[in-house]
């Protein structure tokens, strides 16, 4: 039982370059989210998702895209990086509404 | 939308001392906090959790306290080791907002042997 995966661990982008990160569970949970997490900023959720073929906007969702075609994956696309992108990101995934979110282990990205 | 405020940001404390960080919220319909401890380069946590309709919970060395009527919750460990020493977050959540959390800013705590 894997939990929560992340791919890539790290990532440099030269600003402008395109990529997607994925995120897949092996818990059968139907809610999944992306975060991202900046020093002294906490946690902010970027976009989230309820359920196989649903995506939803979080509190930052500008500059970034999501699709959840498969109930296990979640992915995050970065379409035209920015230096502002530079933080490290988290999936987690939740069996409900109002119960834990398990995280990945993140992805370190830098934008120069 | 939620807003969690959460205090101190940074907290140093002797081992065998007693450690407490504070949060606010500020959306009545919250119904679940919680609270999740994140080591240095590693993913976040949950530690412990507490639903709206209990008032405390606690778990070993850990404890939760939540006032619903003041809208604030608090996370309360006891005996502190080194070990604990990382960044410890809050969260409010409610079932009408799709489960998502909101966080607060987080809390550094050292714990000094």
């Amino acid at each position: 039982n894997a939990g929560v995966t992340q791919t890539p661990k790290f990532r440099v982008l030269k600003t402008g370059q395109s990529m997607t990160l994925l995120c897949a569970q092996d818990m059968n949970h139907e809610y999944m989210y992306w975060y991202r997490q900046d020093p002294g900023m906490g946690l902010r959720l970027i976009h989230y998702s309820v359920g196989e073929g649903t995506t939803a906007k979080g509190e930052v969702p500008d500059g970034y895209n999501v699709s959840r075609l498969k109930k296990q994956n979640f992915l995050l696309g970065l379409e035209s990086a920015a230096p502002s992108q530079t933080s490290v990101y988290f999936c987690a995934s939740s069996y409900g509404e109002v119960y834990e979110q398990y995280f990945g282990p993140g992805t370190r990205l830098t934008v120069t | 939308g939620e807003n969690v405020e959460q205090h101190p940001s940074t907290l140093s404390v002797q081992e065998g001392d007693s450690a407490v960080i504070k949060c606010t919220y500020s959306d009545s319909a919250s119904n679940y906090f919680p609270w999740y401890k994140q080591e240095l380069g590693k993913r976040p946590q949950l530690i412990i959790d507490i639903r709206s309709n209990v008032g405390e919970k606690k778990d070993q060395r850990i404890a939760v306290t939540l006032n619903k009527t003041a809208k604030h919750f608090s996370l309360h460990i006891t005996e502190t080791q080194p070990e604990d020493s990382a960044v410890y977050f809050c969260a409010a959540s409610t079932h009408t907002n799709a489960g998502k959390s909101t966080f607060g800013d987080g809390t550094t705590l050292t714990v000094k042997p």
